[in-house]
């Protein structure tokens, strides 16, 4: 059974340019969040989409905004990118009966913004 | 508002010390859930335990056990003979709602554990 699985595993991008993560969850689950880990942080939860709708947004800006498939796999794009966006970027999934708020996560994307 | 508070942030010890790791958390909801995650250095954060508000009793998993109160908005995490393998960051969250809602998460404590 594949976990949560996110591509690419490092990035590196110069500021201006736009970039997308894609993150496909753990067999069964149909919730997927997104957060934001800059380094010796916590992560930051930037927003969950459910039923291919965004359902919850943290305190991020418009530049970040993504898309959930039918398949249930997801995409964070960022536009305009600045310095202060070179963090580690993790996918989360969520969903089945009986453990349905448990998050579990990627191993993460790591961009680095230039 | 939602916080977590990890007051470590970082912890040494020698295997096969018992390490307990604090977190305080602070929210306005009555129904909520607490979760510890580890994340080794391959970044990927794993799941350990999650726990709801209205379950305050303490919980052993193996070498691993936690202290859920209430009365201090505490919930602690106790490794008990530490390995080597322990060595991680480990972040408490806090979710609010009890959905698949968004988890506030602690800014982790960095144990590390030697031979």
């Amino acid at each position: 059974d594949a976990g949560v699985t996110q591509s690419p595993t490092h990035l590196i991008k110069t500021r201006g340019q736009q970039v997308t993560l894609r993150c496909s969850p753990k067999s069964g689950h149909d919730t997927v969040s997104w957060y934001q880990q800059a380094l010796g942080q916590g992560p930051q939860f930037i927003f969950q989409y459910y039923e291919e709708e965004e359902r919850q947004r943290g305190n991020f800006p418009d530049r970040f905004s993504g898309h959930q498939f039918p398949n249930y796999s997801s995409e964070l794009n960022v536009n305009a990118l600045l310095l202060g966006d070179s963090a580690l970027y993790l996918c989360a999934s969520s969903g089945t009966s009986g453990s349905r708020n448990i998050q579990y996560f990627g191993a993460g994307t790591r961009l680095s913004v230039l | 508002a939602q916080k977590v508070t990890q007051a470590q942030t970082e912890i040494s010890v020698v295997e096969k010390e018992d390490v307990t790791l604090d977190c305080v958390y602070e929210t306005r909801d009555t129904t909520y859930y607490l979760f510890w995650y580890k994340q080794p250095p391959s970044g990927e954060l794993v799941f350990l335990i999650r726990r709801n508000s209205f379950d305050e009793q303490n919980e052993i998993s193996g070498r691993y056990s936690w202290n859920f109160q209430k009365s201090t908005s505490s919930f602690n995490f106790t490794i008990t003979a530490s390995q080597v393998v322990d060595s991680a960051v480990y972040f408490c969250a806090l979710s609010e709602q009890g959905g698949s809602e968004k988890l506030v998460f602690g800014k982790g404590t960095k144990l590390t554990v030697n031979p």
